[in-house]
């Protein structure tokens, strides 16, 4: 099956600095890469995405890119703001014989903004 | 509306006791998930409906019973649970998409076993 490994565990940053967070994957037909916000006692929030057609995607200050080729992904955000402290995670998925797909997320990564 | 809406918030239940816990969505998805999240850790994927029907099942143990009455609706039925089955219970839907799909959490129940 699909294993996604995600890097690094924790992130602290300065505010106004940028951040990068790293996922793998194992399978190469996995096609589709979204990445989820979560704040503590709350929902995972998806922030954004990326289907295997495209290299980067960008929307306001979070962007991501895939590299099929060396099967990883990235989330960068730019100039962070304190309510960018998170836990993100990765996750990657493929179409299934059941017409829909299974995500496997990464292990995820705490991103501290510091003020 | 992005809305998956979820009850109870909470729910402390003792090892003898039955519970329902219910997800609702009206966003016309036709797939729906349960997922099992310990603390630091990622949501764990525990059953997928797709089209009303259970399609996937992750080994899950006999005393959680999912049940989909229609494509709006999920529950899933708690019989006999053990205090290491204490997590957030997250539910989650997505329409059926050829090339991948967005997936859409509820805000999830926080079951306490005792």
């Amino acid at each position: 099956g699909e294993n996604v490994e995600q890097h690094p565990s924790t992130l602290s940053v300065q505010e106004g600095d940028s951040a990068v967070i790293k996922c793998t994957y194992s399978d190469s037909a996995s096609n589709y890469f979204p990445w989820y916000k979560q704040e503590l006692g709350k929902r995972p929030q998806l922030i954004i995405d990326i289907r295997s057609n495209v290299g980067e995607k960008k929307d306001q200050r979070i962007a991501v890119t895939l590299n099929k080729t060396a099967k990883h992904f990235s989330l960068h955000i730019t100039e962070t703001q304190p309510e960018d402290s998170a836990v993100y995670f990765c996750a990657a998925s493929k179409r299934s014989n059941f017409g829909n797909e299974k995500l496997t997320f990464g292990t995820g990564t705490r991103l501290t903004i510091i003020p | 509306d992005t809305e998956v809406t979820q009850t109870p918030k909470h729910l402390v239940m003792g090892m003898t006791n039955k519970k329902s816990l219910k997800c609702e969505q009206h966003m016309g998805h036709r797939a729906m998930y349960w997922y099992k999240q310990k603390a630091k850790k990622p949501p764990e994927l525990m059953f997928v409906y797709s089209y009303e029907k259970l399609s996937i099942n992750e080994s899950v143990p006999s005393r959680f019973s999912p049940e989909c009455p229609n494509s709006s609706l999920l529950n899933l039925h708690l019989h006999a649970l053990q205090p290491e089955d204490s997590a957030l219970y997250l539910c989650a839907s997505s329409q059926v998409l050829l090339s991948g799909y967005e997936q859409y959490f509820g805000p999830g129940t926080r079951l306490t076993v005792t």
